[in-house]
């Protein structure tokens, strides 16, 4: 049973374009979401995490929105960057007390060209 | 450098061996938390350790197991392996438990059983 689904196993986009990543949860426990970019030979790296009780959270370039009705939510990068290219990892988390872990998305392998 | 160092960063293996992974946290986190992550999959949670004690468990193999010393460094034991066992070993550590928190992540350990 996988509770964190990333649908699109790859994404292709233009330097400069925006970048969109999406991922779809099944539990409604989940009240912590993140997301991880991790290049080869290397360990996922955190790049950006919302709360439930927000619905948006920016970073620079980087902005996650939830929706939690939909149990949906979405990584958007602006603009994105050849640099930018990795694999992405969707998480989420349940709130103390509950699973003392992050539980991961397969990921999705976001190339962006020059 | 997320500061959490795992040893070695590769290994290669007969079936039905024993091997053991280490992981050293960042310096002042009390938890640690070993994820696998096969081909084509996600990063997949084997256990987690709090302050030495186990705190929560996911999909591990009988196998397998784990320990977390007073120095807060944490090894993960893989017995009879097989070749199916071949895979990344990330290990995570965070302060104290994933409340509105992320996890930081070792470069991984690669084993190969042949």
């Amino acid at each position: 049973d996988q509770q964190v689904k990333q649908n699109s196993p790859s994404l292709s986009v233009q330097e400069g374009r925006i970048s969109i990543l999406n991922c779809d949860y099944t539990n409604s426990m989940f009240d912590y979401f993140l997301w991880y970019k991790k290049y080869p030979a290397e360990g996922p790296t955190f790049l950006i995490s919302i709360s439930s009780i927000k619905d948006k959270n920016e970073d620079g370039r980087f902005t996650v929105f939830l929706n939690k009705s939909a149990k949906h939510l979405s990584l958007h990068i602006v603009p994105s960057q050849p640099g930018d290219s990795a694999v992405y990892f969707c998480a989420a988390s349940t709130p103390q007390g509950g699973s003392e872990k992050l539980v991961f998305g397969k990921g999705m392998k976001l190339t962006v060209n020059p | 450098d997320s500061g959490v160092t795992q040893t070695p960063k590769h290994l290669i293996t007969a079936t039905g061996q024993r091997v053991t992974l280490r992981c050293s946290p960042r310096s002042g986190d009390l938890s640690v938390y070993w994820y696998q992550q096969s081909l084509d999959q996600g990063l997949q949670f084997l256990i987690q350790y709090y302050n030495g004690e186990e705190r929560a468990k996911g999909n591990i193999l009988e196998r397998f197991s784990a320990q977390q010393f007073p120095d807060l460094h944490s090894e993960l034991n893989l017995s009879s392996l097989e070749l199916g066992d071949s895979a990344l070993y990330f290990c995570a550590s965070s302060p104290g438990s994933l409340e509105n928190t992320e996890a930081f992540f070792g470069q991984g350990t690669r084993l190969t059983v042949v």
